[in-house]
């Protein structure tokens, strides 16, 4: 079945560092789209930015993400983290099933200043 | 920015236990969905639904129950509460498949 992997649980950063969060996918259809969700501490997760284009950059609040079909990524990226970037953050895939939007497990970042 | 509402925000019951979880979304979407956040699995859809009447098994749906009354309502019930149940439940909406989902606050239960 469809699944979204992310293969870091927690990344530490220093404040000003880059921030890269990798997301990797697995499905059987031919245009997914991709979400990162956000969601700090005590509050419900939001969107942060989303892609229905294959190799199309993607950017918001900081953050900026391509959809690459051929390698099956949407790794999420900042140039220099700030310590309110501290969240939990969600990989998302949806596909042309219906209602079946589905999440990898999450990676917490935690920036220190 | 939309709306969704849950309630009740935190719930303790015990084991065998009854429980319904409500969700009310002001926006008029189409789609509400019922998912449970545990740490180290993320979020895991249990039911969703295309509007009122309409109901869609998730991915993690043993034990739950859902129930779309109206566009607005959308309810998730626990007949026989286990203590694997413990968790953080959040409904979201969108208006279309493929876009936004609109969050609420989460609903803690705890199953003793």
């Amino acid at each position: 079945g469809d699944s979204v992997t992310q293969t870091e649980g927690l990344v530490t950063l220093t404040e000003g560092l880059p921030v890269m969060l990798n997301c990797t996918y697995q499905t059987i259809y031919s245009n997914p789209f991709l979400f990162w969700y956000v969601q700090h501490l005590n509050e419900s997760p939001r969107l942060l930015l989303k892609s229905f284009t294959d190799n199309k950059r993607t950017e918001h609040q900081g953050f900026h993400a391509t959809l690459h079909k051929s390698s099956s990524s949407f790794h999420l990226q900042k140039s220099s983290a700030q310590l309110s970037d501290s969240a939990l953050y969600y990989c998302a895939m949806g596909t042309q099933v219906v209602g079946q939007l589905t999440f990898g497990r999450g990676t917490r970042l935690q920036v220190y200043a | 920015e939309a709306a969704v509402t849950q309630s009740p925000r935190n719930k303790v019951t015990v084991t065998g236990g009854n429980v319904t979880l409500s969700c009310r979304q002001t926006n008029s979407h189409n789609y509400m969905y019922w998912y449970r956040q545990d740490t180290g699995h993320g979020l895991r859809l249990i039911h969703y639904s295309y509007g009122a009447g309409n109901l869609q098994i998730g991915d993690v749906p043993d034990g739950y129950k859902a129930t779309r009354t109206t566009q607005e309502d959308f309810f998730l019930l626990l007949e026989l509460a286990s203590p694997s149940q413990t968790s953080l439940y959040f409904c979201a909406s969108s208006d279309v498949w493929g876009n936004t989902l609109y969050f609420g606050a989460g609903t803690r239960l705890s199953v003793l």
